[in-house]
């Protein structure tokens, strides 16, 4: 079975437009983090946010936020207020420290922002 | 403020030759990650080393792959008889972390892009 699921592997939003990015995770662990990380065309995966599995509040960063809701096991990026900077591929990811020190990537989905 | 740095950028090989990727991680962080990306995929995980020890190796990586990191500093990955197969974005990570912590962010590098021919 698929550790990260993103079922949207293509999506569009207007420039100042806020957008969600969907992931969902399996796992039978109580303690594990999801992470999501941006991918420019230059290819360096950049960290955007961290939600540990315990964490009561959904974290935020700046015009990041995560909608993590445990129970479905879904922990989705919002982007609010798009710039055309933030076009770029998007991978959720999984670390389930007590099960190996993989981290496990989503296929991603490719945000575009439109002007 | 260095981040995770590889060497080449670009790697351009005939198939059935050995190439070896550098990795530069940040100088304080212990753990470093090597990963494997192809088109329109996530990055897949390949081996990873706390200091000088390798501790995991993926059941993917064959026998072709070896990846050392002398002195726990930098690393290298090297793939001997390339096929074509092999093409993808090879990234590298590296992290600080003490013991298992779930909040352990990677820093990447930008990868090497090799095309086997």
């Amino acid at each position: 079975a698929q550790k990260i699921t993103q079922t949207q592997p293509g999506m569009f939003v207007q420039e100042k437009e806020a957008v969600t990015l969907d992931c969902t995770y399996d796992t039978s662990d109580q303690s594990y983090g999801l992470f999501w990380y941006k991918q420019p065309s230059s290819g360096e995966m950049i960290f955007l946010i961290y939600q540990g599995s315990y964490d009561e509040q959904n974290a935020t960063e700046g015009r990041y936020s995560l909608n993590f809701q445990k129970a479905r096991k879904s922990a989705n990026l919002v982007i609010s207020a798009s710039q055309l900077g933030d076009s770029a591929m998007y991978f959720c990811a999984m670390r389930e420290p007590y099960t190996g020190n993989q981290f496990y990537f989503g296929t991603g989905t490719s945000l575009t922002v439109i002007p | 403020d260095t981040g995770v740095s590889q060497d080449p950028r670009h790697k351009i090989t005939k198939r059935g030759q050995n190439v070896t990727f550098r990795c530069d991680p940040i100088s304080e962080h212990n753990r470093l990650y090597w990963y494997r990306q192809t088109l329109g995929q996530g990055p897949e995980f390949l081996t990873y080393f706390q200091n000088e020890a390798q501790l995991e190796k993926s059941r993917l990586l064959s026998d072709r792959f070896s990846a050392e990191r002398p002195k726990g500093s930098f690393s290298t990955l090297e793939i001997q008889r390339t096929e074509q197969g092999d093409s993808a974005m090879y990234l590298c990570a590296s992290s600080f972390t003490r013991g298992s912590a779930t909040n352990e962010k990677l820093f990447f590098g930008s990868g090497t892009q090799l095309s086997v021919l």
